[in-house]
């Protein structure tokens, strides 16, 4: 099977635009959830979502959303970017077969978001 | 607030050695599992130890989880320079309504 495809790799932006980075899961799951890792915070549980529908919410901005469509990929959107919202943003999919939570998180490579 | 909080924060051993890692977390977990990640890239699932385990293996690795403490260690034996990487531990969530936790990590640096 094929990984957690993420794109761009890269990315640089100016304070004020808005940004849109794309995730693509292993094929089957339906479960993915977005990570902001900085060297200061390190890294940072932002959303997660399930069959379309949001499931869980990290403490962030309402700046920061995301969507996911019917083939499960998934974007995440980052309005009126800040200096502060350089990051890699890792997106990770898993298998929602068996007990809640006992199935690991498979990571795509990130999108390096760098603001200036 | 950081569930799991890796120690130590970084460590440098020589080819051939064994490196542990511990790692604290603070309320009561359904599973833990470590995770690698090396220089910017993401994040590869190493080990999951479900709360009911006390060990696990697999291959070079060697987990062990105390409930009682709330704390884990993962031991990487005969470490190789492939090994330097950054290593996690998560807590695994145990309802719909939580997520995975991630500690700081803690940077290995295997010297050939």
């Amino acid at each position: 099977k094929a990984g957690v495809t993420q794109t761009p790799r890269y990315l640089i932006k100016t304070r004020g635009q808005q940004v849109t980075l794309s995730c693509s899961p292993i094929s089957g799951h339906r479960s993915v959830s977005w990570y902001q890792q900085t060297p200061g915070q390190g890294l940072q549980f932002l959303f997660e979502y399930f069959s379309e529908t949001q499931r869980n919410k990290g403490n962030f901005p309402g700046r920061f959303s995301g969507r996911q469509f019917s083939n499960s990929r998934s974007e995440m959107n980052v309005s009126t970017l800040e200096l502060g919202d350089s990051a890699l943003y890792l997106c990770a999919s898993r298998s929602t077969e068996g007990a809640y939570g006992n199935s690991p998180l498979h990571f795509g490579n990130g999108t390096r978001l760098t603001v200036t | 607030s950081q569930q799991g909080e890796e120690d130590p924060q970084a460590l440098s051993i020589q080819e051939g050695e064994n490196a542990t890692m511990n790692c604290s977390y603070k309320t009561s977990i359904n599973n833990l599992q470590w995770y690698r990640q090396n220089s910017g890239r993401g994040l590869v699932h190493l080990i999951l130890i479900r709360s009911n385990e006390r060990e696990k293996h697999s291959g070079r690795l060697r987990v062990t989880l105390d409930t009682s403490k709330k704390s884990s260690s993962l031991l990487i034996t005969a470490s190789r320079a492939a090994d330097t990487a950054s290593y996690f531990c998560a807590t695994g969530p145990d309802n719909y309504g939580q997520n995975f936790v991630f500690g700081p990590g803690t940077r290995l640096s295997v010297l050939p």
